[in-house]
């Protein structure tokens, strides 16, 4: 069971935005940046948003990231085709001298 | 484009141990901490533990505290992890990652490991 909560799917046709959760508590999302990482099929994950909604370079402007209070989410609009991964969300947690812990990841289908 | 390379595919047998490399550029480990994740099959992400910047200190998950030791040898600018006492539940894709700005910003393509009779 993943500290982390986000929902297993998400799906969404061309052109569509999609938004997806990712619900935490005060020892991680809640005192520390969310961060959100996509993960293509059969490939390493790539970070997408660092520091709660900050783009790497090379990360298109279709994809955002926000947080309130203990929860963030991951917005990406103009879906495209290429956009089909799942994501995952990441945050240090405060506990057991800290450690990083993740979303159980959700799986973004486009119809 | 910063690449972190990793070490070939794995077999193991249930009780042994392995250790996965995972190269770096020559300035990482300076200024960046190094990070390991694990997939297993069909499954989510599963961070395991890391090493920082300089001081070298690190910290592990509670999952594989005990049987991880992650390291660094700057003379070849190369990242370790070492675990032990496989088993079954230990195969899966063995990911590195440079650490910066609290988020895992480069990694490695993955190592695959099984452990198996």
């Amino acid at each position: 069971q993943s500290v982390l909560t986000q929902p297993p799917s998400a799906s969404g046709t061309p052109g569509q935005r999609v938004t997806i959760s990712c619900s935490g508590s005060n020892s991680n999302i809640g005192s520390n940046p969310v961060n959100w990482y996509q993960q293509l099929p059969g490939t390493a994950p790539r970070l997408l948003i660092y520091s709660d909604s900050q783009r790497p370079s090379g990360v298109p402007d279709r994809f955002s990231g926000s947080k309130s209070g203990t929860s963030g989410s991951l917005a990406i609009r103009g879906l495209q085709s290429e956009d089909e991964a799942v994501y995952y969300c990441a945050a240090w947690d405060d506990r057991l001298n800290g450690i990083w812990v993740f979303g159980g990841g959700t799986k973004l289908t486009v119809l | 484009q910063v690449q972190l390379v990793q070490s070939g595919a794995e077999v193991k047998k249930p009780g042994a141990s392995v250790k996965v490399s995972c190269k770096a550029p020559g300035d990482t480990f300076a200024s960046y901490g190094i990070t390991w994740v694990r997939q297993a099959p069909g499954q989510g992400l599963e961070w395991m533990g890391w090493i920082g910047a300089s001081s070298g200190t690190t910290n592990y998950a509670q999952q594989v505290q005990g049987r991880v030791t992650i390291t660094t040898d700057t003379t070849t600018n190369t990242a370790f992890m070492e675990l032990r006492r496989l088993t079954s539940e230990d195969t899966a894709i063995y990911y590195c990652a440079r650490v910066a700005q609290d988020s895992f910003d480069y990694w490695g393509q993955g190592t695959l490991l099984i452990v198996s009779s």
